[in-house]
């Protein structure tokens, strides 16, 4: 069955970067898409980017542009989200979620709890 | 104006049915679009319900009971997601989600409670 399962929680100072990760099983990674939607406490999702691991595209939020950057290493089937640059605003649970091209998400993985704090 | 909205809450009694709408900012036109319905619980990931564009064009999400619909109301430019025969595990939040201007938007969310 699919499975997304994401790295563990972090703690992160102002100004910082976090990398997280998401490796998938139970499908083929190549075949698609991993999104990256982020909640805050308490709040709704946020949609943040996408990235093809078959091609390497990606395509950000512009919320996000310049300081998000979203890769995949498709030898070990896992997606990677990095985000420089941290506030304390950035202080949210991080999910990675799969998308057919074209399609909407239909699996999410169990989230990655970042806090940004001095 | 938000793309998507949704009312932050809604009640209803077991066996009863709720209707929780998302309702898609002027200029937005809810015929032609997809709308996909989550559900999350406390402490949960989101998980995926249905998508919905019309009668002949849905798909259920695996596992998803049949008592979980979608539907849209044209007049109100808003995406429907019908849940009937409630149930007390129905409690939880209701996002609804569609993909506008190259990005995937949410709405704000619906907090059902089942009393």
């Amino acid at each position: 069955h699919v499975q997304l399962v994401q790295s563990g929680a972090e703690v992160k100072k102002p100004g910082a970067s976090v990398k997280v990760s998401c490796k998938a099983s139970g499908y083929t990674f190549t075949s698609y898409d991993i999104n990256w939607v982020r909640q805050a406490t308490g709040q709704g999702l946020e949609w943040m980017g996408w990235m093809s691991p078959n091609s390497g595209n990606t395509g950000y939020a512009q919320k996000f542009q310049g300081r998000v950057t979203m890769t995949s290493d498709t030898s070990i089937s896992t997606a990677y989200m990095e985000l420089s640059s941290l506030r304390s605003e950035d202080t949210a649970m991080y999910y990675c979620a799969r998308t057919e091209p074209n399609w909407g998400v239909d699996y999410w993985g169990q989230g990655t709890l970042v806090t940004v704090s001095s | 104006q938000a793309v998507l909205t949704q009312p932050a809450s809604l009640s209803a009694s077991p066996g009863a049915s709720a209707s929780l709408t998302c309702t898609l900012r002027s200029g937005i036109n809810v015929g032609a679009r997809w709308i996909y319905w989550y559900q999350q619980k406390p402490g949960s990931p989101p998980q995926y319900l249905l998508r919905y564009k019309s009668d002949s064009d849905k798909q259920q999400g695996s596992g998803v009971p049949s008592r979980f619909s979608g539907s849209k109301d044209a007049s109100a430019n808003a995406g429907i997601l019908l849940i009937s025969g409630l149930q007390s595990e129905d409690e939880a939040d209701y996002y609804c989600m569609i993909w506008h201007s190259s990005a995937w938007v949410f709405g704000g969310g619906t907090k059902l409670t089942v009393l």
